[in-house]
């Protein structure tokens, strides 16, 4: 089955550019969508199809897709920006069609 | 504007059984596949199983295969996971979700705000 890693961790001061990764192989064939889940809370879809917000959603938050890694970015970070960040795709031929990185911590200093 | 609710967690025993449910509203719900979503304590986001929009092609996780049934009521505008032979691993907030896609694809747009089961003696 396909899979998505992240790393555990990243760490921004507020007002700085904040970048996480996800790994998978070629994901670039693959559309890749992104989620805020701050704890107690149900997750929040912050970025779709690569690239695109979802309305409601800060133009602060970007995302993009090439070869290995899809990157999601949050320009000008904000303390209220601090959760867990997760990607997700879909692999719908495969024995598990719903596949979700392991997740990164972004810890605003 | 769209709304899922859960119900149904709850504390059960090892081995013991449990169902949930997901109630919606504002959209057409018989158009969309519905997934179950899980997160443990201290644990990433897992997907456990996704119905199509008639209910007629369903896909499930190995972890919980064999174990969990999802269903669907149209004219409830409901979707259920029974949950039987449950362990501890299976401790968890339980999400339904669906996509704007209405498929199986595209971003969760939609989520319940999740249902707690405890697996525990």
């Amino acid at each position: 089955s396909y899979v998505l890693t992240q790393p555990p961790s990243v760490s921004v001061a507020p007002g700085q550019t904040a970048t996480i990764a996800c790994g998978g192989n070629n994901i670039e064939s693959k559309s890749v969508h992104w989620y805020q889940k701050k704890p107690g809370q149900a997750p929040v879809l912050v970025v779709y199809d690569d690239s695109d917000r979802p309305s409601g959603i800060p133009e602060r938050f970007s995302g993009s897709n090439s070869g290995n890694t899809a990157t999601l970015t949050i320009s000008r970070v904000e303390a209220g920006d601090e959760a867990d960040y997760y990607c997700h795709v879909w692999d719908t031929y495969s024995d598990l069609p719903v596949v979700f990185g392991g997740g990164t911590k972004l810890t605003v200093l | 504007q769209v709304q899922l609710v859960e119900s149904g967690g709850g504390l059960v025993k090892p081995g013991g059984s449990l169902r949930l449910s997901c109630a919606a509203s504002g959209f057409t719900f018989s158009e969309y596949y519905m997934s179950w979503i899980r997160q443990a304590p201290g644990k990433g986001l897992e997907w456990i199983s996704y119905i199509s929009s008639t209910g007629s092609y369903r896909s499930y996780a190995d972890s919980v295969k064999g174990r969990f049934t999802i269903s669907r009521d149209n004219a409830k505008n409901s979707v259920y996971l029974q949950m039987n032979s449950l362990g501890a691993e299976d401790t968890a907030v339980y999400y339904c979700a669906t996509s704007d896609y209405g498929g199986n694809a595209g971003g969760f747009d939609y989520w319940g705000q999740g249902t707690l089961v405890t697996v525990s003696s």
